[in-house]
């Protein structure tokens, strides 16, 4: 069964950094890689979509990229701002969507 | 506006009773799925449903009951059969493709159990 783990946990910085944030898979069978973003008490937003014939994708600050050898996406986020701060997941669709815990961010002002 | 609602956005009951948590959408897609969140770890999945009067377990079935009788709506009933419900509960449908389209979400129920 797939297992999927997102590096760091947490992670706080101060406001106008680049940061990455991880996503790793035991399988390399990625089919649909999604990042979300999840408010407290909320449900998860879409932020980007990687199709398995795709590598990387953008939306503004956003990039998010896929390497399938190795089982690893990253999203990369450009100067940070205070209303980024959310957790971020990573999912990706096979049979069904498997769900990493998610990397949760401060972005202090 | 297309989405999906899920309502109530709270709830509380008693051990022992039954609780059916509501989920219905308008992006008339095929494809529905209920989730549980605990916090610090990811979603784990309940059951779904690929079409209308077919609905599969997920990972984590027992103790829960699904229908679908309608395209636009999939309810989740927790049973008192469910040992830990006390959970955040996510509904999310998909779009058609077997893997090209993205999972959409609802804002979630939250439910207490005591």
């Amino acid at each position: 069964k797939q297992e999927v783990t997102q590096i760091p946990a947490a992670l706080s910085v101060p406001e106008g950094e680049n940061l990455v944030l991880n996503c790793s898979f035991t399988d390399s069978a990625i089919y649909n890689l999604q990042w979300f973003r999840q408010d407290p008490g909320k449900g998860l937003t879409s932020l980007l979509l990687i199709q398995s014939s795709q590598r990387e994708q953008t939306s503004g600050r956003l990039n998010a990229s896929l390497d399938k050898s190795s089982g690893r996406s990253t999203l990369y986020i450009a100067a940070s701002q205070p209303g980024d701060s959310a957790t971020y997941l990573c999912g990706n669709y096979g049979q069904n969507f498997v769900f990493g815990p998610g990397t949760r961010l401060s972005v202090l002002p | 506006d297309g989405g999906i609602t899920q309502s109530p956005k709270y709830l509380f009951r008693k051990e022992g009773q039954n609780v059916t948590l509501s989920c219905e959408q308008n992006l008339n897609h095929d494809a529905m799925y209920w989730y549980r969140q605990d916090p610090g770890q990811g979603l784990r999945l309940i059951y779904y449903s690929q079409i209308v009067n077919d609905f599969q377990k997920g990972d984590i079935a027992e103790g829960y009951s699904v229908s679908r009788e309608k395209k636009e709506s999939f309810p989740l009933t927790v049973t008192s059969a469910q040992k830990n419900p006390t959970a955040f509960y996510l509904c999310a449908t998909k779009g058609p493709g077997a893997q090209g389209s993205p999972l959409h979400f609802g804002n979630g129920t939250r439910l207490t159990v005591t």
